[in-house]
């Protein structure tokens, strides 16, 4: 059964701690983003990656970083850096890097920073 | 810079009645996708257009996209409790990387049974 899969689901951490959110795809799928979800808010992008060992700054990446050392795995860390972490984070992939190609999403996890 | 704008924000309407959302793009898009996100889901993709004047059609859904590709919308025809949730469009990043979007910040619909 394919599929991105994120994990955990919830996360609780104090302020001033780095943590890191998993994602994983077994869709085969060349890129992979990170977003990121505020109440009200449409989707906001951190990171992309449309390539192993390589990946580019969205939108928002200050207080972000990522890795892409396996076509599978595309883990976020949030950073002490970030300013407002407490959000709902998402990570999608797709085909590859085409125009066209429609963007799969995983379930989220809902970082909680207090 | 490049924005995708929806609305309207929030639509409450009696189950039966129809809904529509409209999204517009400050610059001319090559194809416009729509998602879905259930509450406490995740966005999930309904359909993409790409040439100007489309119209497509899901069941209850139909989506058009403007003779200019800078507009487009997506209407429900006698909405359920089950066409609850929050519907975004999102459109090729002009300039940028290949693959990415911008999406409109959603328009969330409540359906009262």
């Amino acid at each position: 059964d394919g599929g991105i899969t994120q994990s955990p689901k919830y996360l609780f951490r104090k302020e001033g701690q780095n943590v890191t959110l998993s994602c994983e795809q077994n869709l085969n799928h060349d890129a992979m983003y990170w977003y990121r979800q505020d109440p009200g808010q449409g989707l906001r992008l951190i990171y992309y990656s449309q390539i192993v060992n390589d990946f580019q700054k969205g939108d928002i990446a200050e207080g972000y970083s990522v890795s892409r050392e396996k076509k599978e795995s595309f883990p976020l860390t949030v950073t002490s850096a970030q300013k407002n972490p407490t959000a709902f984070y998402l990570c999608a992939s797709s085909i590859g890097t085409d125009l066209n190609y429609e963007q799969y999403f995983g379930p989220g996890t809902r970082l909680t920073v207090t | 810079g490049q924005q995708v704008m929806q609305i309207p924000q929030y639509q409450h309407v009696q189950e039966g009645e129809d809904f529509t959302t409209y999204c517009n793009s400050s610059t001319t898009l090559s194809n416009i996708q729509w998602y879905k996100q259930r509450p406490g889901g995740h966005p999930v993709f309904l359909i993409q257009l790409v040439k100007s004047g489309e119209v497509k059609k899901q069941k209850r859904l139909t989506f058009q996209f403007g003779e200019a590709k800078k507009n487009s919308s997506l209407h429900i025809t006698a909405t359920q409790t089950t066409d609850v949730g929050t519907y975004f469009c999102a459109g090729p990043m002009r300039g940028g990387s290949q693959g990415n979007l911008i999406f409109g910040k959603g328009t969330k619909l409540s359906v009262k049974p």
